[in-house]
């Protein structure tokens, strides 16, 4: 079954840097676009990035381009995010999810997701 | 960025209800629209894509119509386990962006 499973959160502090990971199973993150989707406590649901299924081309939301860079080991069948310069507003619980094959941005598999605390 | 806006923010109904929630575009997406069902400490599903077309193992009781800049999601008989957040999302360039969601509660 396909699943993704993501890690890597935690309490940190305004400024510092967190490294999210998302693993993959029963599917090859090398084929699909792959994307951090996160949801701020009582907010709805805004997309963060995406690393597409060529592995080079990547692409942010305006509020964390500079500070966010989306990667890909396809060895580990892994994504991650790595965030730098965290600020408050960055807190939020990080999904990972996978584009719908051929249907480029429909998310068809989540994870449960990982939680940030900037504080 | 392309605004997504949905109506209700929140809804109350019963089993067996009939239910249909909107979504509209600030500017035509076609039929770049998706629509997903969140419970709270759940992986957020993928209900159905391209506006329509019912994912994968999603019962027929849900529906989507619409295209340009309207677009709806309908419920033909509410069941127990429907009671979620409603959330509609565009896929027609990038930045992809949400609308603020639909709480549906049991009545």
């Amino acid at each position: 079954q396909e699943q993704v499973v993501e890690s890597g959160g935690g309490v940190v502090q305004p400024g510092t840097s967190l490294r999210l990971s998302c693993e993959a199973w029963g599917f090859t993150v090398g084929s699909y676009g792959m994307h951090w989707v996160r949801q701020s406590p009582g907010k709805g649901l805004e997309w963060v990035a995406v690393i597409w299924e060529d592995g080079r081309q990547t692409d942010y939301v305006d509020a964390v381009k500079g500070r966010f860079t989306i990667s890909r080991d396809d060895s580990k069948n892994t994504v991650y995010l790595q965030m730098n310069s965290l600020r408050d507003e960055d807190t939020a619980l990080y999904h990972c999810a996978r584009d719908l094959k051929f249907v480029l941005q429909a998310f068809a598999t989540w994870g449960q997701g990982t939680m940030v605390t900037v504080s | 960025d392309i605004q997504m806006t949905q109506s209700p923010s929140a809804l109350s109904a019963s089993v067996g209800d009939r239910v249909t929630i909107t979504c509209r575009a600030s500017q035509s997406i076609e039929n770049y629209l998706n629509w997903y069902q969140h419970k709270p400490g759940k992986a957020p599903k993928l209900l159905i894509y391209a506006a329509s077309t019912l994912q994968d193992g999603v019962p027929s009781r849900f529906s989507g119509s619409g295209s340009g800049t309207a677009f709806s999601l309908t419920i033909s008989s509410l069941q127990p386990e429907d009671f979620a957040i409603y959330y509609c999302q565009h896929s027609y360039n990038t930045p992809p962006t949400f609308g603020q969601g639909t709480r549906l509660d049991i009545q």
